[in-house]
Order: structure tokens, then C-alpha cells, then sequence
């Protein structure tokens, strides 16, 4: 399976964007990347997919490379509720719910 | 409508006796997952149901586990016995759309399981 290369951490200040990197140089022509995040003591979350093509939805938007090899996760306006540790996923055409989770980015919010 | 329901939250026992973790997942989701997070590691997925029957369980780490969901609802997790490297958090999931790989993964919050 391909995988995914995120940043350890990274912090932000209450009510700025914060941008979540993730390198999938190895990602397959089928490939979804796909975005969960897990907030403390709870399991993980559904936030964004997307395949060529830029993405938003209510919690965040997906900006993805022209050539596929990484995205970007934006939060537009970080709250302190978004702390939490954010995984970057590609999920296979084949793979149905069987992900592949990594270390992640934990994301520190300061007020 | 109501989440994934893992119970119980919390476990403790022995090394040597026997847990079995439920897992109610959405109503209507004839998909349901088991993954665990080890102490230190990634979370892993365990194996996946398609209503009653086992999709995959190419992640279960050996046979001291069983999995079954009967009828296609709810879902135990039996370990016995249970050892000490059992010790974490699993969680279930569930998602709706049967051949969708793209259908998102609702998780329960866990149960953590401390064997000692």
C-alpha cells in the first residue's frame, strides 16, 4: 500500500488557518486520499476525501497537487475543538474500509 | 442518529482470562470493522464484516481472537486468553454503502483494554 509522510506537529493560534501537509509520492492512479482526525479520548473521525480535484466541506477543505504526490488539509479558522491528531490516509479502489493509518500531525491550538 | 457504540469503555483483567468487547454499529451500516491501537504503535485495522460475514480479517493477530456478528448487527471481540501485549485501545466502525471504497468510516470511541 502507498504511504503517507506527515509533519510530527505543528501549532497554531486560536482562529488562524492551519495547514496540514502530506507527502504521497507513491500514491497510485486510483488512490483516494482520504482525512481523519482524532480528537483525545475519542476514535477517529471522518474529515475530507478527494481524488484530483480540491475539495470543502463544513469542517476543512483539500487542496491536492496537480500531480497527486501531496495534499494539503486547510482548517480555515482554527478553534481549540480542532486539537487533535490529523491523519492522512489513501484509501485503494480495492481496499474498502481496510485504512492504513500513520503517526499523524498532532495539532496544538493555542488561545 | 446515533453513533458507534463500543462497550464497555474501560476493561481490566487478568493474564489468562477472557474479554469480550461489543460493537453496536449505525443502524442500517453492513459494514463493520475492528482496529486497536498497542501501546505506542499506530492503530491497526483487525478485520472487516460485510453484514454477518468476514470481508477480511487479515489483521487479526492470532487465533486467541474471534470475532463474529451474528445475524449482521451487533459485533463481539473475544480474546482468550488474554495477554499481556493485548493491552490497548480497539476500536470499531462502521460505514454504510456496501461497495463504496470511498463511504466514510463512522469509529466508536474504543474500548481500552488493560491486561495485567
Amino acid at each position: 500500500d502507498a504511504k503517507t509522510t506527515q509533519p510530527n506537529s505543528m501549532e497554531s493560534n486560536e482562529e488562524e488557518p492551519v495547514h496540514l501537509p502530506c507527502n504521497h509520492s507513491t500514491i497510485s492512479g486510483t488512490d483516494y486520499i482520504h482525512w481523519y482526525r482524532q480528537l483525545p479520548s475519542q476514535g477517529p473521525e471522518y474529515v475530507i476525501h478527494g481524488l484530483t480535484s480540491n475539495v470543502n466541506n463544513r469542517m476543512a477543505s483539500l487542496a491536492i497537487a496537480e500531480d497527486r504526490k501531496s495534499s494539503t488539509l486547510i482548517l480555515h479558522r482554527a478553534t481549540l475543538r480542532d486539537a487533535a491528531v490529523y491523519y492522512c490516509i489513501l484509501r485503494a479502489t480495492d481496499s474498502w474500509g481496510k485504512l492504513q493509518f500513520g503517526a499523524g500531525t498532532q495539532v496544538v491550538v493555542t488561545p | 442518529e446515533a453513533g458507534v457504540t463500543q462497550f464497555p469503555s474501560h476493561s481490566v483483567i487478568e493474564k489468562g482470562q477472557t474479554v469480550t468487547l461489543r460493537c453496536d454499529p449505525i443502524s442500517g451500516h453492513d459494514n463493520l470493522y475492528w482496529y486497536r491501537r498497542v501501546m505506542g504503535k499506530e492503530i491497526k485495522f483487525l478485520l472487516h464484516f460485510v453484514k454477518e460475514s468476514k470481508q477480511d480479517e487479515s489483521g487479526m493477530p492470532n487465533n486467541r481472537f474471534l470475532a463474529e456478528r451474528t445475524g449482521g448487527t451487533y459485533s463481539t471481540l473475544k480474546v482468550q486468553p488474554a495477554e499481556l501485549e493485548d493491552s490497548g485501545v480497539y476500536f470499531c466502525a462502521s460505514s454504510q454503502e456496501l461497495h463504496s471504497y470511498n463511504s466514510p468510516l463512522h469509529f466508536g470511541n474504543g474500548t481500552r483494554l488493560t491486561v495485567t
